[in-house]
């Protein structure tokens, strides 16, 4: 089974502060992890992913996740908010089982970013 | 050009209706998901077709029936639909394997009354 947690359901930051939006996952293997982003009434927008590597990725509008595999997370960072990073932010992972791929959410992390 | 595009947008309907999403991708990807999202905006998958074939099925009532006439084409047919299937409706695609993103649909809002 696999799974992927997102802690906070909302995360409030000042515009021009970094920010960070935590995820941790479990999965049997090596794990294949997404990041993305939904503004209101919209699809989900691929953002960046870990395959294997680099432990740091850096991804669309200036995000970037770092990868730690002693504590299973994968969190996104930005160094400087924008007003219009405002969204629902979605960690995701992959596993392959026998060929039955599945890409599992978190619960979404409601991102504010206050002017 | 839209790369994964549904229709329709809105579906709003009465119980007990039977209903159709239809989703088209143009980015020759063999695999097309169809994901649920509930109020809380809970994402959850319910299956999974690659080249045409069901490989993730998850634990949705049968009155759910996914078809896929070719491998640019998912639809959901929604048989007596009941006020607990109101949520935001999401296609996808990707490449196959596990290291490819998805690309997905604007969704299509369905509200039961």
């Amino acid at each position: 089974a696999q799974s992927v947690a997102q802690p906070e359901d909302q995360v409030n930051v000042a515009e021009g502060n970094p920010l960070t939006v935590k995820c941790t996952y479990s999965v049997s293997g090596n794990p294949y992890l997404f990041w993305y982003v939904q503004y209101p009434n919209r699809g989900l927008q691929f953002l960046l992913k870990y395959i294997t590597g680099d432990n740091l990725v850096k991804g669309s509008y200036g995000f970037e996740a770092e990868f730690n595999k002693s504590q299973t997370s994968f969190h996104l960072k930005k160094p400087s908010a924008l007003v219009s990073d405002s969204a629902l932010y979605f960690c995701a992972v992959r596993a392959s089982n026998f060929g039955n791929e599945k890409l599992t959410f978190g619960t979404g992390t409601r991102l504010t970013i206050i002017p | 050009d839209t790369a994964v595009s549904q229709t329709p947008k809105y579906l709003v309907t009465q119980m007990g209706n039977d209903k159709s999403i239809k989703c088209e991708q143009n980015l020759g990807h063999d695999t097309m998901y169809w994901y649920k999202q509930d109020s809380k905006k809970f994402l959850k998958i319910m299956f999974s077709y690659n080249n045409k074939e069901l490989i993730i099925n998850e634990t949705v009532p049968n009155r759910f029936s996914p078809k896929s006439p070719d491998k640019a084409h998912l639809n959901l047919h929604i048989n007596s639909l009941e006020l607990g299937d109101s949520a935001v409706y999401f296609c996808a695609s990707s490449p196959q394997g596990v290291n490819t993103e998805a690309f997905f649909g604007q969704g299509t809002r369905l509200t039961v009354v």
